[in-house]
């Protein structure tokens, strides 16, 4: 079946010790999105690629990083983790091909949740 | 641009009784809405969408969901609730024709009750 895939599940790092999360994806969908999740909210838009063009939210911290090597491949690059940084991690993918933009239901891996000590 | 508000942000019925999920949304123009469930450490998945064709659209696991844009509003339904229907629901728009973000509500937590 095609889907999203993140890894890990569960991440333990500690404070200021980089750390990198993983999405992977089989339905070769051009958009990437990450989102960051604190206990109760809703999820918060990090960045997200268009194909390879990066596009970062002016309020997403310089301390997060994000690579796409390939179509299938998104990492997640948090340099210097703090405590305030502990939350879910989610990745999503949109694709173009069924109408415009804005039509493409985004579809979500199962999350990484991290934990920094 | 756009924005959602989820009128009720908890949300407790007895199994086998109706849900009701509240939603308003705020658009310059004619948005696509979604409703996203979200289990407990999991990831968000779709239930059902609206992209300007039937107003009223039925989605997974019994729910659906009625676009009344007079009233700015995309309520989800579900007739009888089931235990597994306890979860964190968000109501979702979408950006412009050429954005690719979404904006999220709040979200509702829906208790079951036995």
């Amino acid at each position: 079946d095609a889907m999203v895939i993140q890894n890990p599940r569960y991440q333990v790092t500690q404070f200021g010790k980089p750390v990198t999360l993983s999405c992977s994806q089989t339905l070769n969908h051009n958009v990437m999105y990450w989102y960051q999740q604190k206990s109760s909210q809703a999820p918060k838009l990090l960045f997200h690629y268009y194909d390879k063009d990066f596009n970062n939210e002016a309020d997403t911290p310089d301390n997060f990083q994000s690579r796409r090597p390939n179509t299938s491949f998104c990492f997640l690059d948090i340099r210097s983790p703090g405590l305030g940084d502990a939350a879910m991690y989610l990745c999503a993918t949109a694709g173009g091909a069924s109408g415009p933009p804005a039509y493409n239901e985004q579809f979500f891996g199962p999350g990484t949740r991290l934990t920094v000590l | 641009a756009q924005s959602v508000t989820q009128l009720d942000s908890h949300v407790s019925v007895s199994e086998g009784t109706p849900v009701l999920l509240r939603c308003n949304y705020s658009s310059s123009y004619s948005p696509s809405l979604f409703w996203y469930v979200q289990h407990p450490n999991k990831g968000l998945q779709l239930l059902l969408k609206y992209t300007s064709a039937a107003t009223l659209v039925k989605g997974i696991n019994g729910f659906e969901a009625e676009f009344k844009k007079s009233e700015t509003s995309f309520h989800l339904t579900k007739p009888s609730a089931h235990m597994s229907d306890a979860a964190e629901y968000f109501c979702v728009v979408s950006g412009e024709s050429n954005d690719y973000k979404l904006s999220f509500g709040a979200g509702t937590t829906v208790t079951v009750r036995a």
